[in-house]
Protein backbone atom coordinates (compact mmCIF):
# COMPACT_ATOMS: atom_id res chain seq x y z
CA UNK A 1 0.00 0.00 0.00
CA UNK A 2 1.41 3.27 -1.00
CA UNK A 3 1.86 6.46 1.42
CA UNK A 4 0.32 8.75 -1.04
CA UNK A 5 -3.31 7.71 -2.47
CA UNK A 6 -4.28 8.18 -6.31
CA UNK A 7 -6.83 6.70 -8.21
CA UNK A 8 -5.88 3.60 -10.15
CA UNK A 9 -7.78 5.33 -12.88
CA UNK A 10 -8.78 8.38 -15.19
CA UNK A 11 -9.89 8.71 -18.61
CA UNK A 12 -11.04 11.25 -20.62
CA UNK A 13 -11.49 12.37 -24.28
CA UNK A 14 -9.31 14.38 -26.66
CA UNK A 15 -9.71 18.12 -25.66
CA UNK A 16 -11.51 17.35 -22.53
CA UNK A 17 -9.71 18.41 -19.17
CA UNK A 18 -9.16 16.06 -16.66
CA UNK A 19 -7.73 16.02 -12.79
CA UNK A 20 -5.64 13.04 -10.88
CA UNK A 21 -6.12 13.27 -7.15
CA UNK A 22 -3.31 12.30 -5.00
CA UNK A 23 -3.74 12.27 -0.90
CA UNK A 24 -1.28 12.04 1.59
CA UNK A 25 -0.47 13.19 5.48
CA UNK A 26 0.52 16.00 7.29
CA UNK A 27 4.40 14.32 7.37
CA UNK A 28 4.39 14.44 3.61
CA UNK A 29 2.04 16.21 1.56
CA UNK A 30 0.96 18.51 4.48
CA UNK A 31 4.28 19.95 4.78
CA UNK A 32 6.45 18.99 2.10
CA UNK A 33 5.83 20.28 -2.02
CA UNK A 34 4.98 17.64 -4.13
CA UNK A 35 6.03 16.55 -7.63
CA UNK A 36 4.45 14.54 -10.59
CA UNK A 37 5.97 12.37 -13.03
CA UNK A 38 4.74 10.90 -16.03
CA UNK A 39 5.61 7.54 -17.15
CA UNK A 40 5.08 5.61 -20.10
CA UNK A 41 6.01 1.88 -20.17
CA UNK A 42 9.72 1.04 -21.61
CA UNK A 43 10.50 4.56 -20.73
CA UNK A 44 12.43 6.95 -18.65
CA UNK A 45 9.69 8.97 -16.06
CA UNK A 46 9.78 12.11 -16.86
CA UNK A 47 8.97 15.16 -13.94
CA UNK A 48 6.13 17.15 -14.77
CA UNK A 49 5.58 19.23 -12.21
CA UNK A 50 7.75 19.99 -8.86
CA UNK A 51 6.80 22.53 -6.36
CA UNK A 52 3.06 21.94 -6.51
CA UNK A 53 2.84 24.06 -9.65
CA UNK A 54 6.09 24.56 -11.53
CA UNK A 55 6.65 23.00 -15.18
CA UNK A 56 10.25 22.00 -16.16
CA UNK A 57 11.21 24.24 -19.62
CA UNK A 58 9.27 21.94 -21.81
CA UNK A 59 6.19 21.10 -20.32
CA UNK A 60 3.43 22.37 -21.85
CA UNK A 61 1.14 24.84 -19.87
CA UNK A 62 -1.79 21.89 -20.40
CA UNK A 63 -0.50 20.39 -17.71
CA UNK A 64 -0.79 22.33 -14.06
CA UNK A 65 -0.52 21.17 -10.22
CA UNK A 66 -1.99 22.36 -6.69
CA UNK A 67 -1.94 21.33 -3.74
CA UNK A 68 -4.05 22.04 -0.61
CA UNK A 69 -3.61 20.97 2.75
CA UNK A 70 -2.72 17.49 2.52
CA UNK A 71 -4.13 16.61 -1.03
CA UNK A 72 -2.65 17.61 -3.71
CA UNK A 73 -4.09 17.55 -7.63
CA UNK A 74 -3.01 17.24 -11.23
CA UNK A 75 -4.89 18.96 -14.19
CA UNK A 76 -4.09 18.37 -17.75
CA UNK A 77 -6.43 20.57 -19.80
CA UNK A 78 -6.92 19.98 -24.00
CA UNK A 79 -6.38 16.28 -23.50
CA UNK A 80 -4.37 14.52 -26.30
CA UNK A 81 -3.89 10.81 -27.14
CA UNK A 82 -0.28 11.34 -26.75
CA UNK A 83 -0.85 12.00 -22.50
CA UNK A 84 -2.08 8.41 -22.34
CA UNK A 85 0.42 7.35 -19.65
CA UNK A 86 0.97 6.27 -16.14
CA UNK A 87 1.05 9.78 -13.82
CA UNK A 88 2.50 9.67 -10.44
CA UNK A 89 2.79 11.95 -7.43
CA UNK A 90 5.30 11.98 -4.85
CA UNK A 91 6.80 13.89 -2.10
CA UNK A 92 9.37 13.78 0.42
CA UNK A 93 8.03 12.42 4.05
CA UNK A 94 9.66 14.32 7.45
CA UNK A 95 8.90 11.15 9.14
CA UNK A 96 10.18 8.99 6.92
CA UNK A 97 13.01 11.16 5.97
CA UNK A 98 12.51 9.97 2.29
CA UNK A 99 10.40 9.94 -0.45
CA UNK A 100 7.07 8.76 -0.65
CA UNK A 101 4.90 7.82 -4.13
CA UNK A 102 1.55 7.34 -5.27
CA UNK A 103 0.35 4.32 -6.73
CA UNK A 104 0.04 6.04 -10.17
CA UNK A 105 -3.08 6.36 -12.12
CA UNK A 106 -3.26 5.29 -15.61
CA UNK A 107 -4.71 7.31 -18.14
CA UNK A 108 -6.21 6.41 -20.70
CA UNK A 109 -7.27 8.59 -23.71
CA UNK A 110 -10.68 7.68 -25.02
CA UNK B 1 23.77 16.16 -23.10
CA UNK B 2 22.76 15.65 -19.42
CA UNK B 3 21.49 12.27 -19.43
CA UNK B 4 21.99 9.42 -17.35
CA UNK B 5 22.75 6.20 -18.66
CA UNK B 6 22.00 2.78 -16.77
CA UNK B 7 24.07 -0.57 -17.55
CA UNK B 8 22.22 -3.65 -19.58
CA UNK B 9 19.48 -5.73 -18.56
CA UNK B 10 20.82 -8.66 -16.53
CA UNK B 11 19.23 -12.15 -16.08
CA UNK B 12 20.75 -13.95 -12.54
CA UNK B 13 19.74 -17.01 -10.73
CA UNK B 14 18.67 -16.85 -7.08
CA UNK B 15 21.78 -16.15 -4.45
CA UNK B 16 24.05 -14.55 -7.02
CA UNK B 17 25.18 -11.07 -6.53
CA UNK B 18 25.06 -8.04 -8.91
CA UNK B 19 25.76 -4.32 -9.44
CA UNK B 20 23.98 -2.15 -11.54
CA UNK B 21 24.97 1.34 -12.16
CA UNK B 22 24.11 4.67 -13.48
CA UNK B 23 26.85 6.90 -15.33
CA UNK B 24 26.20 10.79 -15.24
CA UNK B 25 27.05 12.84 -18.48
CA UNK B 26 26.71 16.91 -18.70
CA UNK B 27 26.38 18.13 -15.20
CA UNK B 28 28.26 18.30 -12.36
CA UNK B 29 28.03 14.72 -10.96
CA UNK B 30 29.55 15.10 -7.57
CA UNK B 31 27.50 17.89 -6.68
CA UNK B 32 24.31 16.16 -6.68
CA UNK B 33 21.82 13.25 -5.04
CA UNK B 34 21.08 10.41 -6.93
CA UNK B 35 18.12 8.71 -6.36
CA UNK B 36 16.99 4.54 -6.92
CA UNK B 37 13.65 3.81 -8.14
CA UNK B 38 12.30 0.25 -8.57
CA UNK B 39 9.49 -0.81 -10.62
CA UNK B 40 8.10 -4.57 -9.77
CA UNK B 41 6.37 -6.20 -12.94
CA UNK B 42 2.60 -4.20 -12.20
CA UNK B 43 3.65 -2.20 -10.34
CA UNK B 44 4.25 1.14 -9.43
CA UNK B 45 7.57 3.35 -8.30
CA UNK B 46 9.13 2.98 -5.20
CA UNK B 47 11.99 4.80 -3.57
CA UNK B 48 14.89 3.13 -2.69
CA UNK B 49 16.91 4.86 -1.34
CA UNK B 50 19.41 8.16 -1.79
CA UNK B 51 23.31 8.82 -2.43
CA UNK B 52 25.22 12.17 -2.13
CA UNK B 53 27.85 11.68 -5.10
CA UNK B 54 30.34 13.88 -3.35
CA UNK B 55 30.61 12.20 -0.23
CA UNK B 56 28.58 8.68 -0.84
CA UNK B 57 26.53 10.04 1.96
CA UNK B 58 23.10 7.63 1.99
CA UNK B 59 19.29 7.65 2.70
CA UNK B 60 17.50 4.29 2.77
CA UNK B 61 14.03 3.44 2.56
CA UNK B 62 13.47 0.81 5.33
CA UNK B 63 12.35 -1.94 3.47
CA UNK B 64 15.46 -1.96 1.12
CA UNK B 65 17.71 -0.98 4.39
CA UNK B 66 19.49 -4.35 4.32
CA UNK B 67 18.62 -5.31 0.55
CA UNK B 68 20.66 -3.76 -0.98
CA UNK B 69 24.14 -1.03 -1.28
CA UNK B 70 24.40 2.27 -2.99
CA UNK B 71 27.97 3.96 -3.82
CA UNK B 72 29.29 5.80 -6.25
CA UNK B 73 32.81 6.57 -8.25
CA UNK B 74 33.49 9.91 -8.69
CA UNK B 75 36.13 9.68 -10.61
CA UNK B 76 33.73 8.27 -13.48
CA UNK B 77 31.02 9.97 -12.39
CA UNK B 78 29.27 6.87 -12.26
CA UNK B 79 26.51 5.18 -8.96
CA UNK B 80 25.64 1.77 -8.55
CA UNK B 81 22.85 -0.19 -6.73
CA UNK B 82 24.50 -3.71 -5.45
CA UNK B 83 23.24 -6.84 -4.20
CA UNK B 84 24.81 -10.23 -2.61
CA UNK B 85 22.30 -12.53 -2.41
CA UNK B 86 19.09 -12.06 -5.22
CA UNK B 87 15.89 -13.39 -4.75
CA UNK B 88 13.39 -13.84 -7.28
CA UNK B 89 11.59 -11.12 -5.66
CA UNK B 90 14.12 -8.45 -7.21
CA UNK B 91 12.87 -8.83 -10.33
CA UNK B 92 12.06 -5.70 -11.44
CA UNK B 93 12.97 -2.44 -13.53
CA UNK B 94 15.30 -0.29 -11.14
CA UNK B 95 15.50 3.42 -12.25
CA UNK B 96 18.38 6.03 -11.25
CA UNK B 97 17.26 10.09 -11.10
CA UNK B 98 18.91 13.09 -10.05
CA UNK B 99 17.68 14.29 -6.84
CA UNK B 100 17.79 18.20 -6.58
CA UNK B 101 17.18 20.03 -3.50
CA UNK B 102 17.25 23.64 -4.34
CA UNK B 103 14.14 25.29 -3.89
CA UNK B 104 12.27 22.17 -3.77
CA UNK B 105 12.71 18.64 -3.88
CA UNK B 106 12.43 16.41 -7.00
CA UNK B 107 13.62 14.36 -9.65
CA UNK B 108 14.39 15.73 -12.36
CA UNK B 109 16.69 13.75 -14.94
CA UNK B 110 16.05 9.96 -15.03
CA UNK B 111 17.89 6.64 -16.47
CA UNK B 112 16.29 4.95 -19.07
CA UNK B 113 15.90 1.63 -16.19
CA UNK B 114 17.58 -1.42 -15.62
CA UNK B 115 15.85 -4.67 -16.08
CA UNK B 116 17.10 -7.36 -13.51
CA UNK B 117 15.42 -11.18 -13.96
CA UNK B 118 16.26 -13.42 -11.40
CA UNK B 119 15.30 -16.92 -12.05
CA UNK B 120 16.72 -20.55 -11.12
Amino acid sequence: QSALTQPPSASGTPGQRVTISCSGSSSNVGSNTVSWYQHLPGTAPKLLIYSDNQRPSGVPDRFSGSRSGTSASLAISGLQSEDEADYYCAAWDDSLNGWVFGGGTKLTVL
Amino acid sequence: EVQLVQSGPEVKKPGESLKISCRGFGYSFSSNWIGWVRQMPGKGLEWMGLIYAGNSETRNSPPFQSQVTMSVDRSISTAYLQWGSLKASDSAIYYCARHLRDSSRRFDLWGQGTLVTVSS
